[in-house]
């Protein structure tokens, strides 16, 4: 079993729907949450940072963490046509250590 | 957001020579550095974890002798693909670490190598 797994899509939404995105990892010793996206031929660009347990907002993004589940999600509101592209979720377990990604969703969002 | 450079975006070159990509952290101070290289429609595989003043830490099947990093100071690492072969066209990605409380990584705009 990977210690992330990420469901690859592709996941393909109207705009202006709300975007569901989510990782589980087998890992309890994973503190550090991350998710990025990526648009073809570039490099991932940090979206959310967490730590430990619990929501975060930033516009129209929301990172959630449940570690008792050993689950993180991801949610878009009001999805565009610009947010097409492919999310990672990735962790870690300490500072200085590489991220432990998941195989990124890809998504469209339709006009 | 912290901003990381890389240098040269693409590059082409042929199958023998050496080619230098730099990774700069523009606006922060970077202890560890990592590379990463992706395939078309795969995700970043993990090359090397690189920290400053130190050698460098390869993943398992990683040659180290052929991709050659060097981390001179906190906001320059280098990555050196010696002896380059078609097998090493790659997207090659950097990223560094913050220091301090957060536990923040940003990357690179990425590489794009081809060997002909």
């Amino acid at each position: 079993q990977k210690e992330v797994e990420q469901d690859p899509g592709p996941l393909s939404v109207p705009e202006g729907a709300i975007v569901s995105l989510n990782c589980t990892y087998s890992n309890s010793a994973f503190q550090y949450f991350m998710w990025y996206r990526q648009y073809s031929r570039k490099g991932p660009e940090l979206l959310m940072y967490t730590y430990s347990s619990g929501n975060k907002e930033d516009g129209r993004f929301t990172a959630q963490v449940d570690k008792s589940s050993k689950y993180i999600s991801l949610f878009i509101r009001d999805s565009q046509p610009s947010d097409s592209a492919t999310y990672l979720c990735a962790m870690s377990a300490h500072s200085g250590y590489a991220l432990n990604f998941g195989k990124g969703t890809s998504l469209l969002v339709t006009p | 957001g912290a901003v990381v450079s890389q240098h040269p975006s693409w590059v082409i070159c042929k199958s023998g020579t050496s080619v230098k990509i730099e990774c700069r952290s523009l606006d922060f101070q970077a202890t560890t550095m990592f590379w990463y290289r992706q395939f078309p429609k795969q995700s970043l595989m993990l090359m090397a974890t690189s920290n400053e003043g130190s050698k460098a830490t390869y993943e398992q099947g990683v040659e180290k002798d052929k991709f050659l990093i060097n981390h001179a100071s906190l906001t320059l690492s280098t990555l050196t693909v010696t002896s380059a072969h078609p097998e090493d066209s790659s997207f090659y990605i950097c990223s560094a670490e913050t220091q301090g409380q957060h536990y923040e990584q940003y990357f690179g705009p990425g590489t794009r190598l081809t060997v002909t």
